[in-house]
């Protein structure tokens, strides 16, 4: 079982409406937690990264919160635009290494 | 700033044949290194790791292999490709200060016939 599980696989969207992204994880001890958002056959680009004591932080339309305590994530994109068409990827890192999920795939249509 | 390069952009080998990817970063010294590979519709999966010149930690067995010859060099090899190779291959580097992050390179498209 992946330690960092991501919902949902894959999302359809209007182009205006919001949405969110889910990514439970059970690595242990925690470091930190970031949110890639990777364009079809390109690499990833950090959106944001999170700490132990951090539970939300935002980049322009993106908002990730964490719940360190119940082990959970979610992104949430404010007023979708088609670039936002993409896989965003949670990696949660615990010192030594890092765990990154299968990743969701969102489709914003006009 | 930093930038990170790979070549080639897309690739296409037969099986049984040798692999070069490169890696280089630019605008950075004594970076952490990471190659990675994603399979179609799955998530990256870490194959090697480069904490200086000359070392390398290996994620997976495999018919792969790496070697840093240079502080911002990095390369993934293969003496003999198999069909279970392809896939799209992701050089990464690591900034260390108060937030820790990782920057990725645009990519190597390997397709293996």
């Amino acid at each position: 079982k992946n330690q960092v599980e991501q919902s949902p696989q894959s999302l359809i969207i209007l182009e205006g409406k919001n949405c969110t992204l889910q990514c439970n994880y059970t690595v242990s001890p925690f470091s930190n937690l970031r949110w890639y958002k990777q364009d079809t056959g390109r690499g990833p680009v950090s959106l944001t990264i999170m700490t132990f004591s951090e539970n939300t932080k935002s980049n322009g339309r993106y908002t990730a919160t964490l719940d360190a305590d119940t082990k959970q994530s979610s992104l949430h994109i404010t007023a979708s635009q088609l670039s936002d068409s993409a896989s965003y990827i949670c990696v949660v890192n615990n010192n030594n290494d890092m765990r990154f999920g299968a990743g969701t795939r969102l489709t914003v249509k006009p | 700033s930093q930038t990170i390069h790979q070549w080639p952009a897309t690739l296409v080998q037969p099986v049984g044949s040798p692999l070069s990817l490169e890696c280089t970063v630019e605008g950075t010294s004594n970076p952490n290194l990471y190659w990675y590979r994603q399979a179609a519709g799955r998530g990256l999966q870490l194959l090697f790791y480069s904490v200086g010149i000359g070392q390398i930690s290996s994620e997976v067995p495999q018919n792969l292999s790496a070697s840093r010859p240079q502080d911002r060099q990095f390369i993934l090899s293969s003496k003999k490709l198999l069909l279970s190779d392809s896939g799209f291959y992701l050089c990464a580097w690591e900034g260390m200060g108060e937030e820790e992050t990782q920057y990725f390179g645009p990519g190597t498209r390997l397709l293996v016939l």
